[in-house]
């Protein structure tokens, strides 16, 4: 069965500092892993998407980064800002029915 | 440029009875998929359609069906509702021929509750 685990479920961190995000999948045959950034009250908005071939994306401060071989994948997000609050979800789209799996996502809180 | 609309926001159902929501996806979009998305779950993807056909379905019940207009529009229907039904329903549409490495736009969502 496909499955997306990430890790923590939930974070608490200071403004200015950084962290990571961790996500583990099981899906295959593998197409491509995004990560969504999703507000409270909103609809999830993509940041990166990687396929196969691609070990590192960035967008502004957010850094994924994917092994396909150890089926991992980390979200990097440097010097937060109190607009970071927000659940940031992976999602792993399986190459063989293009059908999406979504981890329960990560709940990020950055306190002034 | 609209972005992904969703109606209506906010839906107060009773057991047993039958829902329609509805997406207008970004002028020019073909591609709409819908998803459910729960405390518990998280989110799950529903179907996808593309060109008024169903592309792709995800593992719920038969009580969940949709369709797509001429002009793209989609409604998504849920009949015989149970208390488990109770989520966000959102929609995303894509661009071109919507393949799953063309990014999707969210709408709001509908938050549906069923008494």
């Amino acid at each position: 069965k496909n499955q997306v685990e990430q890790s923590p479920q939930s974070l608490i961190i200071l403004e200015g500092k950084n962290c990571t995000l961790q996500c583990n999948y099981t899906v295959s045959p593998f197409s491509n892993l995004r990560w969504y950034k999703q507000d409270t009250g909103r609809g999830p908005v993509s940041l990166t998407i990687m396929t196969f071939s691609e070990n590192t994306k960035s967008n502004g401060r957010y850094t994924a980064t994917l092994d396909a071989d150890t089926k991992q994948s980390s979200l990097h997000i440097t010097a937060s800002q109190l607009s970071d609050s927000a659940s940031y979800i992976c999602v792993v789209t399986s190459g063989g029915s293009y059908i999406p799996t979504f981890g329960r996502g990560t709940s990020l809180i950055v306190h002034p | 440029k609209a972005g992904v609309t969703q109606t209506p926001r906010y839906l107060i159902k009773t057991r047993g009875q039958q829902v329609t929501l509805s997406c207008s996806p970004i002028s020019g979009h073909r591609s709409v998929s819908w998803y459910q998305q729960t405390p518990g779950q998280g989110l799950q993807f529903l179907f996808e359609y593309f060109s008024e056909t169903q592309r792709n379905k995800g593992n719920f019940p038969g009580r969940f069906s949709g369709r797509q207009f001429s002009n793209s529009r989609s409604e998504m229907n849920v009949s015989t509702l149970e208390l488990g039904d109770s989520a966000l329903y959102l929609c995303a549409s894509r661009s071109g021929t919507g393949g799953s490495n063309t990014e999707a736009f969210f709408g709001q969502g509908t938050r549906l509750t069923v008494v």
